[in-house]
């Protein structure tokens, strides 16, 4: 299983963009790399996943460079709302879905 | 669609006593997880279910843990005799195995506080 590494923590300020970078350096051909949110008190959310490049949904993007050793998150135009833990997970299928310790997220006003 | 059901939401117990976890995933879904979760850390994964065999529970303590997933659709998860290093939330997912990617859909979790 690839491990990943990702900050423990990040600050950031209402209305800026904030991007999560996780490396990901034994990641297996046939790995995705999925982002997860955790509010406090709530199990963890599915927010995007992707194999390669870029993928954009109404939450977030995920850019994936070519040798796929590493992915950001961008959350756009955050809010108070986006505090919250993101987990960066790689894997295929449902097989043994490991999280590490995520990044914990504080926006401020 | 109804989402992954979960309960109790919270349990107090003291150590040495017994408790016991019910999860129902979203219909249809093949792939049953519990997880534990200990405050400041991330979701640790105890057991996985495939239909009603276990896929790997290489995580679980298997002396005082244990899981039962019958008739591949609910899921138990018990605690005896509970230690106070079991305080935690235990969280519950499943997803549809026959998808590639593997999005897992979680509970709301239960909180168990062992006194």
């Amino acid at each position: 299983l690839a491990k990943t590494t990702q900050p423990i923590s990040m600050d950031s300020y209402e209305g800026q963009e904030v991007n999560i970078t996780c490396s990901h350096n034994n990641i297996a051909t046939n790995d995705y790399i999925t982002w997860y949110q955790q509010f406090p008190s709530q199990g963890p959310r599915f927010i995007i996943q992707g194999y390669k490049t870029k993928v954009t949904n109404e939450v977030a993007s995920l850019f994936i460079p070519a040798d796929r050793k590493s992915s950001t998150l961008s959350l756009p135009r955050v809010s108070l709302s986006d505090t919250a833990v993101y987990y960066c997970l790689v894997g295929y299928r449902d097989d043994k879905i490991i999280f590490g310790k995520g990044t914990r997220l504080h926006i401020l006003p | 669609e109804a989402g992954v059901a979960q309960s109790p939401r919270y349990k107090i117990i003291e150590k040495r006593q017994s408790v016991a976890f019910w999860c129902n995933p979203i219909s249809g879904h093949a792939t049953l997880y519990w997880y534990q979760q200990i405050l400041g850390q991330g979701p640790k994964l105890l057991i996985q279910f495939q239909n009603n065999g276990v896929v790997d529970d290489s995580q679980l303590p298997k002396d005082r843990f244990s899981a039962e997933r019958l008739k591949g659709v609910d899921s138990t998860l018990k605690i005896q005799p509970a230690k106070l290093e079991d305080s935690a939330v235990y969280l519950c997912a499943s997803s549809l195995a026959a998808r590639n990617t593997g999005e897992l859909f979680f509970g709301e979790g239960s909180r168990l506080t062992v006194l």
